[in-house]
């Protein structure tokens, strides 16, 4: 079965202060991988895909075939950063499979 | 403006009533999609389409029902049988279901069923 995991509900850090929102995930065949998100009064989307590997607002991530993870970094947090960030699985077509989602919140 | 443009935003139920959300979609959009969203469970999917006069059931279908009669339009009926109904609703298109292509969400439906 597909599954996607963020094991944080909330991860709260200071301004300036480096973060990494955890994902991991079970799939056997090879995965399609994406970071949503969802600012405050905005509508869900999408702020990156593994297959792109590039860098959005600052935010990478990489996929660990060998630890089933994609977990999101960023450097230098931002205050602007604070949102909930979803992870998801594309087994197969568009349907996503949605981790829980984990709130990010940047304290100044 | 283009976009998916979700109806309403706010719709209070009583128990034993279906109830319709509305979706529409400018985009030229092949694929819909519903998701539900719970606190603490992310988004699971209810139904979707992958092209006019098709659609399947999702995760989640029991108590739901959908029609796509139209390209831009993706109706989802929350109906009586539905256990507990009172969620957050979104509705979402991409160009088509091939894995990989980005997926525009609206911004949403709450229902509560009082």
């Amino acid at each position: 079965a597909q599954r996607v995991t963020q094991p944080e509900k909330l991860l709260s850090v200071f301004k300036g202060a480096p973060v990494e929102l955890k994902c991991n995930y079970s799939y056997s065949g090879s995965p399609e991988l994406f970071w949503y998100v969802q600012y405050s009064r905005q509508r869900l989307q999408l702020l990156l895909r593994h297959i792109s590997r590039e860098s959005i607002k600052g935010f990478t991530a990489d996929l660990n075939k060998g630890e089933t993870s994609f977990h999101l970094k960023k450097p230098f947090a931002q205050e602007e950063d604070s949102a909930m960030y979803y992870c998801a699985l594309s087994p197969q077509g568009n349907k996503l499979v949605f981790g829980a989602g984990t709130i990010l919140r940047v304290k100044s | 403006d283009g976009g998916i443009t979700q109806s309403p935003k706010y719709l209070f139920r009583k128990e034993g009533q279906n109830v319709t959300l509305s979706c529409e979609q400018n985009l030229n959009h092949d694929a819909m999609y519903w998701y539900r969203q719970d606190p603490g469970q992310g988004l699971r999917l209810i139904y979707y389409s992958q092209i006019v006069n098709d659609f399947q059931k999702g995760d989640i279908a029991e108590g739901y029902s959908v029609s796509r009669e139209k390209k831009e339009s993706f109706p989802l009926t929350v109906t009586s049988a539905q256990k507990n109904p009172t969620a957050f609703y979104l509705c979402a298109s991409s160009i088509w279901a091939n894995s990989g292509n980005t997926i525009y969400f609206g911004e949403g439906s709450w229902l509560t069923v009082v």
